[in-house]
């Protein structure tokens, strides 16, 4: 089947620790979006990739960062960097159409 | 700046009732629209999507959306809401060459049986 798949679905961060975050599509596009979802404020974009090896800052790029070596794939690391983590994250990928298809996220949590 | 706005945060309607959940958005250019709705814990699925043409869409589950360019909405209508149409709906707008959307705040909708 073809879709995206976020993993793990459950992440604890310990203070002061990198984690990355998978992210890996089979539907053949060429972009793709890290989103941040808090409760109230809507998605907030992180980083977007439109093609391989290259990528932008969202609105909130602050304490993240991001690789597209391949085009299915388009990992974020959360850095230490990055003060309040707890969030749940959304990848997205999306063909020229701009319509964009999600994974079903994962939920990072500090401890 | 493209920017969406959901004026209402929570909706709660009866089973049975008709549903209209309101979307503004500020866009240069004619805008790409969309609806999508997102269960507690899950990611987000499309329920409907306006690139031209006929200005009423017809989406998946029931919903239908009407784009008004003089009044830059978007809203999202049902006939007939069913419990499992709990939710949360957010709006969003993109352009064309995969262009990051930019979404709403979201609305929470609840169902009183």
């Amino acid at each position: 089947d073809g879709g995206i798949t976020q993993s793990p679905k459950y992440l604890f961060r310990k203070e002061g620790q990198n984690v990355t975050l998978s992210c890996e599509q089979n539907l053949n596009h060429d972009a793709m979006y890290w989103y941040r979802q808090d409760p109230g404020q809507g998605l907030r974009l992180i980083y977007y990739s439109q093609i391989v090896n290259d990528f932008q800052k969202g609105d909130i790029a602050e304490g993240y960062s991001v690789s597209r070596e391949k085009k299915e794939s388009f990992p974020l690391t959360v850095t230490s960097a990055q003060k309040n983590p707890t969030a749940f994250y959304l990848c997205a990928s999306s063909p020229s159409t701009a319509e964009a298809f999600f994974g079903q996220g994962t939920r990072l949590t500090v401890v | 700046a493209q920017s969406v706005t959901q004026p209402d945060i929570h909706i709660t309607v009866s089973e049975g009732a008709s549903l209209e959940l309101r979307c503004n958005y500020s866009y240069g250019a004619t805008p790409y629209l969309f609806w999508y709705v997102q269960s507690p814990g899950q990611g987000l699925q499309l329920l409907l999507k306006y690139f031209s043409g006929d200005t009423l869409v017809q989406g998946i589950k029931g919903f239908e959306a009407e784009f008004k360019r003089s009044q830059s909405s978007f809203n999202l209508r049902k006939p007939s809401v069913h419990w499992s149409d709990a939710a949360e709906y957010f709006c969003a707008v993109g352009a064309s060459g995969a262009q990051k959307l930019v979404f709403g705040q979201g609305t929470r909708l609840t169902i009183n049986p």
